[in-house]
């Protein structure tokens, strides 16, 4: 079975300051890690994606995150934060095999104070 | 072109009424879902279709039932509508393989009342 906790349903960072966003999974088999924003009435739009290659993911508006298998971690960071981030962020996970149905955490939402 | 598009954006309804929320993929894809995100913001799988295959379905009451009349549309019919189905109910799809992202659709906000 696969799962994610996420640490923090809010955080509050000034702009231009260091977002981070906490993600732990559990999984059984090899995860596949996801981070979604979803900004106000609107759907989800895939931030990035850990697929077991490179550790440290890359994805766009600036963010990465970095997958830590001895802390089964998958947090999100950003250097420094801008007004258009603040939203609501959902770590998700899925198992390499079968339907390939995410595991959503319950998503933290991020203040971006001016 | 709106790669997964839902409809309607809003649907208010009585109690025990029976209504449909349609969903349309023009990406191609083999496998579309509905997720169920609640007033508390979780998101939850409900059904997911692989070439108008159910290959999941979740512990969701029986009075949910998706309809694929083909690979491009996953619809969703709810019956006997109750206060605890407001929620928003979101489309998806996803391809073939793995790993795979899921494309996520608008929503539609169903307030029961």
């Amino acid at each position: 079975a696969q799962s994610v906790t996420q640490l923090g349903s809010h955080v509050s960072v000034s702009e231009g300051a260091l977002v981070l966003l906490r993600c732990n999974y559990s999984s059984s088999v090899p995860p596949y890690l996801f981070w979604y924003v979803q900004y106000p009435n609107q759907g989800l739009q895939l931030l990035l994606k850990y697929t077991s290659a490179a550790t440290l993911v890359k994805g766009i508006n600036g963010f990465e995150a970095e997958f830590k298998k001895s802390e089964t971690s998958f947090h999100l960071t950003k250097p420094s934060a801008h007004m258009s981030d603040a939203a609501e962020y959902f770590c998700a996970v899925s198992a390499p095999t079968g339907a390939n149905n995410l595991f959503f955490g319950t998503g933290t939402r991020l203040t971006v104070i001016p | 072109d709106t790669a997964v598009s839902q409809t309607p954006k809003y649907l208010v309804t009585q109690m025990g009424n029976d209504k449909s929320i349609k969903c349309e993929q023009n990406l191609g894809h083999d496998t579309m879902y509905w997720y169920k995100q609640d007033s508390k913001k979780f998101l939850k799988i409900m059904f997911s279709y692989n070439n108008k295959e159910l290959i999941i379905n979740e512990t969701v009451p029986n009075r949910f039932s998706p309809k694929s009349p083909d690979k491009a549309h996953l619809n969703l019919h709810i019956n006997s509508l109750e206060l605890g189905d407001s929620a928003v109910y979101f489309c998806a799809s996803s391809s073939r393989g793995v790993p795979t992202e899921a494309f996520f659709g608008q929503g539609t906000r169903l307030t029961v009342v």
